[in-house]
Formats: C-alpha cells, sequence, structure tokens
C-alpha cells in the first residue's frame, strides 16, 4: 500500500552537531510534503513544508530536501540544540485533504 | 501557540459509552481535520471537514462521526467505545491546500 515511512526509529546526536532525518515516501503523485515536530504530550508542531515543484527549501536552522526520482525526503537540522529533542514526522498530503504521517524518528541530543 | 485549542485535555471513559470532543479552529481558517494518535506510532487521518460539509474520510468506522459549525469550530464523536478507541485525538486547522497546523490534542482513555 501507500504509505510514508522513516528510516531510523532513533537519531541519537551531540549538541552543536548536524542532523538528518529521512523519509522515504511511495505514492508519486503526492504533490505536498511537510515535516512536523512533537515533543512529549504535545500536538505536532510546524516545522516546514515543501512542494513538488521544488528540489530544496530553507527554514531557520532547518532544510528540507526532496529527491522525487527515489521519492525520498530529508530533513536537516544545522547545530542542533537540546530543544530539539522530540520525534519528528515527514507527512504526505495527498487530494489536498489527508495527511499520511510515518511513524516518526525520534532525535535525542545530548549535551 | 497555534491557535488551535482542544477540549478536554484528558478524558476517562468506560467501553460502550459516548464521548464528544471539541476543537477551535485557528482563526481565519475553514478546514478542521481530525486525527487519532496511538502511542508510539504517527497520527492517522479520521475525516476533514470543509465549509461544515465533510470533505474526506480514512479507514474508521460509522461510529466516529463530526462537525462542523458556521464559525468553523469541529466536535469528534465516537459512540460504543472500545479500548483501542484510547489514544490522542489531534485537531487540525487550515486552509484549503496550506499547512495544518494541529492543536494539543485530547488523551481519551477507555476502560
Amino acid at each position: 500500500g501507500e504509505s510514508v515511512g522513516l528510516h531510523l526509529p532513533t537519531l541519537s546526536v551531540q549538541e552543536g552537531d548536524n542532523s538528518i532525518i529521512n523519509c522515504a515516501y511511495s505514492n508519486s503523485a503526492s504533490d505536498y510534503f511537510i515535516w512536523y515536530k512533537q515533543e512529549s504530550g504535545k500536538g505536532p508542531q510546524f516545522i516546514i513544508d515543501i512542494r513538488s515543484n521544488m528540489d530544496k527549501r530553507q527554514g531557520q536552522r532547518v532544510t528540507v530536501l526532496l529527491n522525487k526520482t527515489v521519492k525520498h525526503l530529508s530533513l536537516q537540522i544545522a547545530a542542533t540544540q537540546p530543544g530539539d529533542s522530540a520525534v519528528y514526522f515527514c507527512a504526505e498530503n495527498q487530494a489536498g485533504t489527508a495527511l499520511i504521517f510515518g511513524k516518526g524518528t525520534t532525535l535525542s541530543v545530548s549535551s | 501557540e497555534t491557535g488551535v485549542t482542544q477540549s478536554p485535555t484528558h478524558l476517562i471513559k468506560t467501553r460502550g459509552q459516548q464521548v464528544t470532543l471539541r476543537c477551535s479552529s485557528q482563526s481565519g481558517h475553514n478546514t478542521v481535520s481530525w486525527y487519532q494518535q496511538a502511542l508510539g506510532q504517527g497520527p492517522q487521518f479520521i475525516f476533514q471537514y470543509y465549509r461544515e460539509e465533510e470533505n474526506g474520510r480514512g479507514n474508521f468506522p460509522p461510529r466516529f462521526s463530526g462537525l462542523q459549525f458556521p464559525n468553523y469550530s469541529s466536535e469528534l464523536n465516537v459512540n460504543a467505545l472500545e479500548l483501542d478507541d484510547s489514544a490522542l485525538y489531534l485537531c487540525a486547522s487550515s486552509l484549503q491546500n496550506t499547512e495544518a497546523f494541529f492543536g494539543q490534542g485530547t488523551r481519551l482513555t477507555v476502560v
């Protein structure tokens, strides 16, 4: 079936390092992708999005890369901080309605 | 803060009972989506409402129903509660085909 998934369930980095979180999607018709951050006990927080007519988009300390050829999405976090520790989800938008989420990657940042 | 508010924050119900969860959209948003998030999983799409009409539904049984009101606030109703309905229920508001902003969620426990 069609689904969005993440390559690694956990990622541990040192404070100040760059983090890369990966996601593979299977629906080539999807045209909108979003990264969310979810802290314990809270709802998902929008980080950055990208549409399928783009390959790269940058925000504050974050960059999303989209490779449509291999249906791969990545989130890069520069100079990772302890406050970045959370579960990160990629989500795929289908037909302008449902967001299809992967299972998430837990990012742990140690000082 | 996203401007999306959900109530209540926590709720305990008995199997077989009915529950109503509420969501106030971010100002200006005309679309509300509901998601169920089981522990350790990504959110699963339940349904979406656009201008008071259901505009897409995920793989959930009919005992999950919803409403959207003229002020774009929304309710999620679940009848005949089952133990597996225990989860975090998330509401997200957006304009059509734009980023969705989530509330903090309602933690439902069915005993």
